[in-house]
């Protein structure tokens, strides 16, 4: 089964602090894994997957295969960096669907 | 179009009707999706399509929900007899479908349910 865990519900930083959301999951195969985010009054948006090994808006991931963790991370937090984040697996094989989180609620403090 | 519209925006029922939400995805993406984002509980799969097709209707929480789609484009998904624990946020959400390992979704701005 899939499965996507992420224990921190609300997490809070000041500006210019590190940040990491901790996704972990568990699955049997080799995962997708993505980070998808929604700000206030906007749609959720894809944020970054593991594959494109990108740095989008300062934030990064890395897949830990021996862990199963792809946790977010961001070396100075910005206040628009507020918002609800959702980690999310899929199966290469079979499965198209996305499995989620339960989200992270991040809010920067000034 | 240009993105996944959803309508409505909002619908307030009453216990015991049935309610029809709607799904425009974008144009040319075969692969469409329905979540429902409820406080606390995180986004949860409810059904998927390829075109027409839902190989995956597994998440689908009780014979009451039903969704269908149409000449490959729009879907409806459809609950009875509402109750006030269907109240949530409906998400539609379409890709390109396929085997191909980046494509992540396109989400519509939900429809937010509520049953009184």
């Amino acid at each position: 089964a899939q499965r996507v865990t992420q224990p921190e519900k609300l997490l809070s930083v000041f500006k210019g602090a590190p940040v990491e959301l901790k996704c972990n999951y568990s699955y049997s195969g080799s995962p997708e894994l993505f980070w998808y985010v929604q700000y206030s009054r906007q749609r959720l948006q894809l944020l970054l997957r593991h594959i494109s090994r990108e740095s989008i808006k300062g934030f990064t991931a890395d897949l830990n295969k021996g862990e199963t963790s792809f946790h977010l991370k961001k070396p100075f937090a910005q206040e628009e960096d507020s918002a609800m984040y959702y980690c999310a697996l899929r199966g290469l094989r079979g499965a198209q669907k996305l499995v989620f989180g339960q989200g992270t609620r991040l809010t920067i403090n000034p | 179009g240009a993105g996944v519209s959803q309508s409505p925006s909002n619908k307030v029922t009453e216990k015991g009707k049935d309610v029809e939400l709607r799904c425009d995805p974008i144009s040319g993406h075969t692969a469409l999706y329905w979540y429902r984002q409820s406080l606390g509980q995180g986004l949860e799969f409810l059904i998927y399509f390829q075109g027409n097709s839902a190989p995956d209707k597994s998440g689908l929480p009780s014979d009451r929900f039903s969704a269908e789609r149409t000449g490959g484009s729009v879907s409806t998904l459809t609950i009875q007899r509402t109750q006030q624990e269907d109240s949530a946020v409906y998400l539609c959400a379409s890709s390109q479908g396929g085997q191909r390992p980046n494509y992540g979704y396109t989400f519509g701005s939900g429809t937010r349910l509520t049953v009184v």
